[in-house]
């Protein structure tokens, strides 16, 4: 299967700017979407497809996608980011239906 | 609103079966592809398997296919999960999530999951 990889951890100053990346094979032909997940509590989807947020997704998160990575940017980090990021995209190795998840990142807000 | 409510979750032997289940309200049911996603603690998302909206395509993760089956009643609105030959690596929080309209690929709910864990 497919594999998506994602740094460990990064840490932003409050108000400041974190990029979060995902590099993968199947990023070539999937867009990446984005989910935000903090402690005790399920995942949360924050944006999907080129750059889309769903509704009640602050417009401080955005998306790219180039080749084979993904970002996700958090522009003027507060202090409710804090969080575990994961992306996301179908698998390309030809399992049916499948998706596979990036390593995930902890960000944390300084 | 969409709510997607997970149950079955316990502590089982290893070997031995569960069954979790997933109840969908809020959308057509029967309208999406459905998908379970695991996460053993403290670790990350594991897709485990998905099911297409009537039942004609189905996948697993390599990790429990042949041990694992996904199934769905859309009369129900019910997503089920069988679990055989449960071992301790599957003890994890099992979630319920919805894909989306064709093409785009993505799960945009997710129900607040099922523990299971499998010990002896």
């Amino acid at each position: 299967s497919s594999e998506l990889t994602q740094d460990p951890a990064v840490s932003v100053a409050l108000g400041q700017t974190v990029r979060i990346t995902c590099q993968g094979d199947s990023l070539r032909s999937y867009y990446a979407s984005w989910y935000q997940q903090k402690p005790g509590q399920a995942p949360v989807l924050v944006i999907y497809g080129k750059n889309n947020r769903p509704s009640g997704i602050p417009d401080r998160f955005s998306g790219s996608n180039s080749g084979n990575t993904a970002s996700l940017t958090i522009t003027g980090a507060q202090a409710e980011d804090e969080a575990d990021y994961y992306c996301n995209s179908r698998d390309s190795s030809g399992n049916h239906l499948g998706y596979v998840f990036g390593t995930g990142t902890k960000v944390t807000v300084l | 609103e969409v709510q997607l409510v997970e149950s079955g979750g316990g502590l089982v032997q290893p070997g031995r079966s569960l069954r979790l289940s997933c109840a969908a309200s809020g959308f057509t049911f029967d309208d999406y592809a459905m998908h379970w996603v695991r996460q053993a603690p403290g670790k990350g998302l594991e897709w485990v398997s998905g099911i297409s909206w009537n039942s004609g395509s189905i996948g697993y993760a390599d990790s429990v296919k042949g041990r694992f089956t996904i199934s769905r009643d859309n009369a129900k609105n019910s997503l089920y999960l069988q679990m055989n030959s449960l071992r301790a690596e599957d003890t994890a929080f099992y979630y319920c999530a919805k894909d989306t309209a064709a093409g785009t690929y993505y799960f945009d709910y997710w129900g607040q999951g099922t523990l299971v864990t499998v010990s002896s």
